[in-house]
């Protein structure tokens, strides 16, 4: 079954102490990306990758990195966590430039920074 | 750069209603359209896409029409269930996003149905 796999589904931690959201996916696909999701902005790109070892900034990078090392693997790392980091974050992949290409989501993980 | 307009929920209709939710959208080249759904506490679904003018996509009574004289991509269904209670994404990638794949989304529309 094709999937794009986020975990954990829901974290609540501190300020400041570091955390990885991993995400995986099993259809061999080239791009995968980060979104986050906040009330009333809809879903904003926080960071991007065209395949291993080549990402880029989203719209919203800030507070975030991301590493490629493996296709299927992309984390999603926050350093030092922030409360205006609390969202719900979707991982997302797809195979790659095409008219019409489906984008993947994953279910989702809420993230709660006190 | 892209941008995409939702109308703003909620949307509150009685079962077996009519219903819309309007999109509109900006682009700078030519983009695919999508629908994307999320029930309470799940993550997104793909509804419905379409990749050309004129367009039409559907998928469980659900049906959008690719406009590209008004840039719109309204959605609509002609009789709602409680089920379809959800937040509604429209969302567009053009060429630019890396070859369509990013999406740029709206705000999100929720929709509540009551028996």
């Amino acid at each position: 079954e094709a999937q794009v796999t986020q975990n954990p589904r829901y974290l609540i931690t501190v300020t400041g102490k570091k955390l990885t959201v991993t995400c995986s996916q099993n259809m061999n696909h080239e791009y995968m990306s980060w979104y986050r999701q906040d009330p009333g902005l809809g879903l904003r790109q926080i960071y991007y990758s065209m395949n291993v070892e080549v990402t880029d900034k989203g719209d919203v990078p800030e507070g975030y990195k991301v590493s490629r090392k493996e296709k299927r693997n992309f984390p999603l790392i926050l350093e030092s966590p922030s409360p205006n980091q609390t969202s719900l974050y979707f991982c997302a992949s797809s195979f790659g430039p095409g008219l019409g290409n489906t984008i993947y989501f994953g279910e989702g993980s809420w993230l709660t920074v006190v | 750069g892209d941008s995409v307009t939702q109308m703003e929920g909620p949307v509150t209709l009685s079962e077996e209603a009519f219903l819309t939710i309007n999109c509109t959208y900006t682009a700078t080249g030519y983009p695919s359209l999508f629908w994307y759904v999320q029930y309470p506490g799940e993550g997104l679904q793909l509804l419905l896409k379409a990749t050309k003018a004129d367009d039409k996509g559907s998928n469980k009574g659900f049906e959008a029409t690719y406009r590209k004289e008004t840039t719109s991509f309204h959605l609509e269904k002609g009789s709602v269930q409680v089920s379809d209670s959800a937040v509604y994404f429209c969302a567009l990638s053009d060429p630019g996003d890396m070859g369509y794949s990013t999406l740029t989304f709206g705000k999100g529309t929720m929709l509540l149905v009551s028996p």
